[in-house]
């Protein structure tokens, strides 16, 4: 198994505009996974996307994924404070489909 | 469904004592993950569990960690004796996936912070 590495380790924006984060992992994979943490909470699965996809989109969240460049992007459109929270990404490879996180993108959203 | 539910929320304990932590996952979900999260970390897998079965343990930081799964309903993750370093939240989390094939979407609980003094 391995870990992806999220990037940046934090970042703070304005209410209504985008936030962009990024995530890279060393190995091919079978899946990976964006998850979200809020202060205090447990993690809550936001999206999955599969090796042969390149794209997803859920509400506000679009994920990217290339394969190539070992690497995969979580945009939130029109941010809102309630976005405030850490995210996380979960590759997971090999023979194993266990989901293995990282330290996280802490995300602020002012109002 | 209430969720993967854990106990206790928190706890404080003093080096050398005995720490149960609890977990009941989310009732058909057949697989099992104990996490530790730390700010020097990050969130690391101790243990998973497929169909009450031990599947990997090489998380476990060492032998005073052990980790059972009598049935499909009840979990726990003992720390015996505790020690300063092993203060960390400690999440409980279930998947309807099978470990070794497909996608495992975690539902995580609330997780258990543990102080060790």
């Amino acid at each position: 198994s391995q870990q992806g590495e999220e990037d940046p380790q934090a970042l703070s924006i304005q209410e209504g505009e985008n936030a962009t984060m990024n995530c890279s992992y060393k190995t091919s994979i079978n899946n990976l996974q964006w998850y979200r943490q809020n202060s205090g909470r447990g993690l809550v699965h936001l999206i999955l996307i599969r090796s042969n996809e390149r794209e997803k989109h859920s509400g506000r969240l679009r994920v990217t994924l290339d394969t190539s460049k070992k690497s995969s992007s979580l945009l939130i459109t029109a941010s809102r404070a309630a976005d405030t929270a850490s995210y996380f990404c979960a590759p997971s490879s090999g023979g194993s489909y266990i989901p293995t996180f990282g330290r996280g993108t802490s995300l602020i959203v002012h109002p | 469904d209430a969720g993967v539910i854990q106990s206790p929320r928190h706890e404080v304990t003093e080096m050398g004592q005995e720490v149960t932590l609890r977990c009941k996952p989310i009732s058909g979900h057949n697989s099992l993950f104990w996490y530790r999260q730390t700010m020097m970390r990050g969130l690391e897998l101790l243990i998973y569990f497929n169909n009450n079965v031990p599947i990997d343990d090489s998380g476990m930081p060492e032998d005073r960690f052990s980790a059972k799964m009598p049935n499909a309903s009840f979990s726990t993750l003992k720390i015996q004796p505790s020690e300063p370093r092993d203060s960390a939240v400690y999440f409980c989390a279930s998947s309807k996936g099978q470990a070794h094939s497909g996608a495992n979407v975690l539902t995580f609980g609330a997780g258990s912070r543990l102080t060790v003094l």
